[in-house]
């Protein structure tokens, strides 16, 4: 079945630094990419719509200045923790699809759990 | 926008018996339900999913059930075993019917007890 690698997948750093997470998809090639961010015991939250050549879309309320995201190619979308901070730390997960159609389910990777300190 | 409510929010099951997990949601051109198992540390992985053209799937010990005229669809595992525990979530698309856009429950957290 589709495969989606996230890597790191747990990442420490302090205060003000930035932090890069990847998102690949090993096995198709995803047009679109997802991310999310689910704080402890809680549902994910759709953070933006990441899509291959083109800007990012956000959802409301997410800073697109403090989580840059980048869909360079159909198989890696990346997100940035600028300027990390504490309230930051949580645990961010991606999601692949290869064509967002009818029979298209979305995959997720394993998740990055960032800790800022 | 599109909700989802997802009950209950912790389920406690002795092996073997059934768990039973409903979801209703709020959007009607919401046409694709997905059932996801989170594990601790991990990401949620897909077991399930419907489209709103049945009523109706199951695949071994798990079945799911759409009702389109009460939005609400429910998953069901039977003969429930301690490999089961897990967060579950469900998920409806939302922005007009868009699929990858989901909108998930808050979860259910399922307890087999051996």
């Amino acid at each position: 079945g589709a495969v989606v690698s996230q890597h790191p997948s747990r990442v420490i750093c302090k205060s003000g630094t930035s932090v890069k997470i990847e998102c690949r998809s090993l096995d198709f090639q995803a047009t679109t990419m997802f991310w999310y961010r689910q704080f402890p015991k809680q549902s994910l939250m759709l953070m933006a719509t990441s899509n291959e050549g083109s800007k990012a879309t956000y959802e409301q309320g997410v800073e697109k200045d403090k989580f840059l995201i980048n869909h360079a190619s159909l198989t890696l979308s990346t997100l940035t923790v600028t300027s990390a901070h504490p309230e930051d730390s949580s645990f961010y997960i991606c999601s692949a699809a290869g064509v967002i159609n009818y029979n298209s389910p979305l995959h997720f990777g394993n998740g990055t759990r960032l800790t800022v300190t | 926008g599109e909700n989802v409510e997802q009950h209950p929010s912790t389920l406690s099951v002795q092996e073997g018996d059934s768990a039973v997990i409903k979801c209703t949601y709020s959007d009607s051109a919401s046409n694709y339900f997905p059932w996801y198992k989170q594990e601790l540390g991990k990401g949620p992985q897909l077991i399930i999913d419907i489209r709103s053209n049945v009523g109706e799937k199951k695949d071994q010990r798990i079945a799911v059930t759409l009702n389109k005229t009460a939005k609400h669809f429910s998953l069901h595992i039977t003969e429930t075993q301690p490999e089961d525990s897990a967060v579950y979530f469900c998920a409806a698309n939302g922005r007009g019917g868009s699929q990858g856009n989901l909108i998930f429950g808050k979860g259910t957290k399922l307890s087999v007890k051996p």
